[in-house]
């Protein structure tokens, strides 16, 4: 399959910084990536649509001044957390949705960034 | 909108039997597609198997079989000859149109043991 890369895979911060992720697909272009947020125990949530060359789309619930998402080309896209705070902390995780046309179905997911604000 | 249930939050199987993970969901959507995924402790998220509404047959990969009944609206997943590494989350999720984000059922841990 796909491989979807993502960095940092853990990153711990002081309340108040801003912490950037990245996400990049390397083997195909992804004109759309999502963004989920995991917290313990519980199950995956999906943040924001990225598309290339677009503004995301948030969901309901989600600030988009908070969790700014940047989709600059076809194999990347960030999410920016800014000024974190700790409830902010949580399991970020990263999806690429192939182009039409190939033979996958799937989505295919970073590793994810578990992010802890201190 | 669309909803995945997972009403199992945790199974304890024996090492070689075969387990059945429950999904249901709920869409007024008539193209959809419905996935697994596994996730084990690690946090990543590895794909097991897809689904399409309009799909005849049930899919199956491996020992990994989706046991498909539309008019219930129940995809359950179906592992076979279960194994010590099949221990981890699994998560029922499902998509509708072309650009949507999955949405996902709550999880079920399942602890396969010796």
């Amino acid at each position: 399959g796909a491989v979807v890369s993502q960095h940092p895979s853990r990153v711990i911060c002081k309340s108040g910084t801003s912490v950037k992720i990245e996400c990049r697909s390397l083997d195909f272009q992804a004109t759309t990536m999502f963004w989920y947020r995991q917290f313990p125990k519980q199950s995956l949530m999906l943040m924001a649509t990225s598309n290339e060359g677009s503004k995301a789309t948030y969901e309901q619930g989600v600030e988009k001044d908070k969790f700014l998402i940047n989709h600059a080309s076809l194999t990347l896209s960030t999410l920016t957390v800014t000024s974190a705070h700790p409830e902010d902390s949580s399991f970020y995780i990263c999806s690429a949705r192939p182009p039409p046309g190939l033979p996958y179905n799937e989505q295919f997911f970073g590793p994810g960034t578990r992010l802890t604000v201190l | 909108a669309q909803k995945i249930t997972q009403t199992q939050p945790g199974m304890f199987v024996q090492e070689k039997e075969a387990v059945t993970l429950d999904c249901t969901y709920d869409t007024s959507d008539q193209s959809y597609g419905l996935f697994w995924y596994k996730q084990p402790s690690s946090g990543e998220m590895i794909f097991l198997i897809y689904q399409g509404s309009y799909d005849e047959q049930n899919a199956t990969e491996g020992r990994y079989s989706l046991n498909f009944q539309k008019a219930r609206k129940s995809a359950n997943l179906v592992i076979s000859a279960s194994q010590l590494g099949d221990s981890a989350m699994y998560f029922c999720a499902m998509t509708t149109g072309g650009a949507d984000g999955l949405t996902f059922g709550k999880g079920t841990h399942l602890i396969i043991q010796p």
